[in-house]
């Protein structure tokens, strides 16, 4: 147990739709990364948070958001749903080194 | 883009011998991570190697970097059926424009028993 926690684990939703993303990070740790696995992308870095503030960018979509509340949890926002977004989305977060990253076991998304 | 290109991307063995992946970047690093993944599941990291060492060890696993070559590999001693994963390198380039941890595309390796 990583000790990151992600909810739901499961979500199946309709294109078009919004769905919301939440992570917990591991006790202490003010760093938390979204990365989204696909079978043909392989595992992208979405972006990153740092004690509530944002601190690198990958490749996020417009249409995805995040935020960092003050305490520390995350929330990844998907929103017009497409098909191709279908994937597991997983959280991890690190402490002050940043170095090594403690994943959560991700939640896994089916856009119908 | 992955930084980080695994070869090979499947690799099956029998219990028991040595499992050997490799790893291959392209800019400057400070380190260069290994992580694990059970299908489905999250990434677990296994070893962390800094961009001034050679060599490190870890229980079963070995880990070379040759920041020259701008390669790594991974070898798993006396394979057990539990390690069958995925194993991913992971590039660290803070500093270097890269702000961010990069994953590589992953080696299957199953464990035959």
């Amino acid at each position: 147990d990583s000790g990151v926690t992600q909810t739901p684990k499961h979500l199946i939703t309709a294109t078009g739709q919004r769905v919301t993303l939440r992570c917990s990070p591991r006790s202490g740790d003010l760093s938390v990364y979204w990365y989204q696995q696909s079978l043909d992308q392989g595992l992208q870095f979405l972006i990153q948070y740092y004690n509530g503030e944002e601190r690198a960018k990958g490749n996020i979509l417009e249409r995805f958001s995040a935020q960092q509340f003050p305490d520390l949890h995350s929330e990844l926002n998907l929103s017009s749903l497409e098909l191709g977004d279908s994937a597991l989305y997983f959280c991890a977060s690190s402490g002050t080194t940043g170095e090594t990253q403690y994943f959560g076991p991700g939640t896994r998304l089916l856009v119908l | 883009s992955q930084q980080g290109e695994e070869d090979p991307q499947a690799l099956s063995i029998q219990e028991g011998e040595n499992a050997t992946m490799n790893c291959s970047y392209k800019t400057s690093i400070n380190n260069l991570q290994w992580y694990r993944q059970n299908s489905g599941r999250g990434l677990v990291h296994l070893i962390l190697i800094r961009s001034n060492e050679r060599e490190k060890h870890s229980g079963r696993l070995r880990v070379t970097l040759d920041t020259s070559k701008k390669s790594s590999s991974l070898l798993i001693t006396a394979s057990r059926a539990a390690d069958t994963a995925s194993y991913f390198c992971a590039t660290d380039a803070r500093g270097f424009g890269n702000e961010k941890l990069t994953f590589g595309t992953g080696t299957r390796l199953t464990i035959i028993p």
